[in-house]
């Protein structure tokens, strides 16, 4: 069964430096998603992508955030500058148009 | 724009009994829904969905859920329960206006360990 695969599973940074969060959705799905969970809470919509721009972002996603489908086969979040708050799990989702979403594993980002 | 409300942060139930994973949502528009299991240190996979149609939807693992409108419900539930569902439980909504176009975020409820005992 096709995937969305997510690198790194867990990754550790420091607070103030950028990190790039990578995922590779399913080939034939045509809109991309990030979410985040914070440890303990619900899982939050960041942002949907879709013919290489930004459909719809929620208010989470502010100008640190921005994401990127750099070469036809990957999806990219980067948080430019991390906080402490920026620590949780990001999921990253694929669909095609009849909302067949899947979820990637996540990738655990902790911000020292 | 959309809400969802599991009432039940945790819900424990005996090894072989039933159980009911509730879920309310608010809309102003109609509107798709999920629910996904999330074992521990996993990601989420989808149980089943509602898009249109039928409004008892089955899913994977024996699960099924049954879309209210009046209600505005979509309870998760099944008959008899393994140890290997212990996992956390969302109910999901996604407002279906934009005709399918698949752009939509999905709003996520808070979500309902489902604990089970031997």
């Amino acid at each position: 069964e096709p995937e969305v695969t997510q690198t790194p599973s867990h990754q550790v940074t420091q607070m103030g430096q950028e990190v790039i969060l990578r995922c590779v959705p399913i080939s034939n799905h045509l809109y991309f998603y990030w979410y985040r969970q914070i440890l303990g809470q619900k899982v939050e919509f960041l942002v949907s992508f879709y013919n290489n721009e930004i459909s719809e972002k929620s208010e989470i996603f502010d100008d640190q955030f921005s994401v990127e489908r750099p070469d036809g086969s990957n999806f990219t979040l980067k948080i430019r500058s991390t906080k402490l708050e920026d620590s949780a799990m990001y999921f990253c989702a694929s669909s095609q148009a009849t909302y067949g979403y899947t979820f990637g594993s996540g990738t655990r980002l902790t911000v020292v | 724009a959309q809400s969802v409300t599991q009432l039940d942060s945790q819900v424990p139930v005996f090894e072989e009994a039933p159980v009911e994973l509730r879920c309310n949502y608010s809309s102003s528009v109609s509107v798709y829904l999920f629910w996904y299991v999330q074992y521990p240190n996993q990601g989420l996979q989808l149980l089943l969905k509602y898009l249109s149609g039928s409004t008892l939807v089955k899913g994977i693992n024996g699960f099924e859920a049954e879309f209210n409108k009046s209600q505005t419900s979509f309870h998760l539930r099944k008959p008899s329960v393994h140890i290997s569902d212990t996992a956390e439980y969302f109910c999901a909504v996604s407002e279906s206006h934009r005709g399918g176009g698949g752009a939509d975020g999905l709003t996520f409820g808070k979500g309902t360990h489902l604990i089970i005992q031997p």
